[in-house]
């Protein structure tokens, strides 16, 4: 299986300062398709998860663009330029180049100062 | 605009089976793998399985196998996760998903 380690547990930010999260997995994943499996998804409190960034950088539709991926390989990041008060929740990232089974990071928590 | 709506709250017995519906709109449902997700109070996101629309096959996560069954009904483009033999590390919210779009959670308590 591949393992997802997300970095930090949970982060507090004050609004309109950046925050970044960090992912690394097990295993490469990078296809031989030339594409990066690498998600990025943010669970609101009570909701379900929304998807951010796929593909390691690209942002899904309606995503703003305070919102940014990157990486390579095992190693990605997703940096939020300005937090604001509707990004609070929990960051997953996922990887689905092997499965099964797809895997998850553990979350990262992001809370307003 | 995509939908995915799930059926709503069960309230079940340990050993007993709950089938859980994901109806979708708003796109071809054949197009796109269709997952189901595990949540738990609490804690994080576990994948169970997937099923293809597109020809019924079926990928299960070894945690679950042998108790999970993952359908999918073209006719009506709903797709289905059946649990067994439930226990009570079973409670959680389960969530159908395709990779850019998720259902609103059903949550599943199983008590005596």
């Amino acid at each position: 299986d591949i393992v997802m380690t997300q970095t930090p547990l949970s982060l507090s930010v004050t609004p309109g300062q950046p925050a970044s999260i960090s992912c690394k997995s097990s295993q490469s994943l990078l296809h031989s398709d030339g594409k990066t499996y690498l998600y990025w998804y943010l669970q609101k409190p009570g909701q379900s998860p929304q998807l951010l960034i796929y593909e390691v950088s690209n942002r899904f539709s309606g995503v703003p663009d305070r919102f940014s991926g990157s990486g390579s390989g095992t190693d990605f990041t997703l940096k939020i330029s300005r937090v604001e008060a509707e990004d609070v929740g929990v960051y997953y990232c996922m990887q689905s180049i092997q499965l099964p089974p797809l895997t998850f990071g553990g979350g990262t928590k992001v809370e307003i100062k | 605009e995509v939908q995915l709506v799930q059926s709503g709250a069960e309230v079940k017995k340990p050993g007993a089976t709950v089938k859980i519906s994901c109806k979708v709109s708003g796109y071809t449902f054949t197009d796109y793998y269709m997952h189901w997700v595990q949540q738990a109070p609490g804690k994080g996101l576990e994948w169970m399985g997937l099923v293809d629309p597109e020809d019924g096959e079926t990928i299960y996560a070894e945690k679950f196998q042998g108790r999970v069954t993952i359908t999918a009904d073209t006719s009506t483009d709903t797709a289905y996760m059946e649990l067994s033999s439930l226990r009570s590390e079973d409670t959680a919210v389960y969530y159908c998903a395709t990779i850019q779009s998720w259902g609103q959670g059903t949550l599943v308590t199983v008590s005596s």
